[in-house]
């Protein structure tokens, strides 16, 4: 499978936990970005990098979310200190960026998401 | 405060009733309009990009069209199997997309 993939699946925690998530973009991919999404809402952008560069973070992104993608390729997503409003789905996505700013750029390709539970 | 909207957030179809799903837009420095679709549980699909105003994309039975203030997603002749979320997302300058809260489509056989 050569999509986007993110690992666990589904993570369950207790409240003031840290949890890790990890995200494999598609290989010749240099952009990558992760979102947060809650049943009924569209994803929410929280951060973005291309190659090893985090480029922009959200201003909702507060200081416990830390993501990092040390070698340019795969990226970890962590949240310390958990809190129930944290309960959502994550979502990582790649894309491919020839700078040209023409088509086929920033065309974003999902991964199917880590959901967390925080109880 | 740029903002996408979409509208309507649910959609009955019967099979082969054709509609339209809107998506207004107020984002600065708009770069480019995406069209996604999501299944439950799963990350979104991507459908189309336009970039400019007048631009339509097609691709099956859908059908993505761009002004300078909307964008429409013409569904001609549903299919159950296009029961699904369609998410409608707007760059603008930065890289930062901003999606809106989807419509959520079920077409009956």
């Amino acid at each position: 499978d050569t999509g986007v993939s993110q690992d666990p699946r589904h993570k369950i925690t207790k409240r003031g936990q840290n949890v890790t998530f990890r995200c494999d973009p598609i290989s010749e991919h240099n952009r990558l970005y992760w979102y947060r999404q809650t049943l009924g809402q569209g994803p929410e952008f929280l951060t973005y990098f291309q190659n090893e560069a985090q480029l922009e973070k959200s201003r909702l992104l507060s200081d416990r979310f830390s993501a990092e993608r040390p070698k340019g390729s795969f990226s970890t997503l962590e949240i310390q200190r958990t809190e129930q409003g944290d309960s959502a789905m994550y979502l990582c996505a790649s894309s491919f960026s020839p700078g040209t700013g023409g088509a086929g750029d920033n065309e974003q390709f999902f991964g199917p998401g880590t959901r967390l539970t925080v109880l | 405060e740029d903002q996408v909207t979409q509208s309507p957030e649910a959609l009955r179809l019967q099979e082969g009733e054709s509609s339209s799903l809107n998506c207004s837009y107020t984002v600065s420095g708009l770069r480019g309009l995406f069209w996604y679709r999501q299944d439950p549980g799963k990350g979104p699909e991507f459908l189309f990009t336009l970039y400019s105003a007048g631009e339509e994309k097609e691709k099956e039975r859908l059908k993505a069209t761009l002004t300078k203030k909307e964008s429409f997603l013409h569904i001609t002749a549903p299919k159950p199997e296009d029961s699904a979320t369609y998410l409608c997302a707007a760059i603008r300058t930065g890289n930062q997309f901003y999606f809106g809260t989807g419509t959520s489509l079920t077409v009956i056989p």
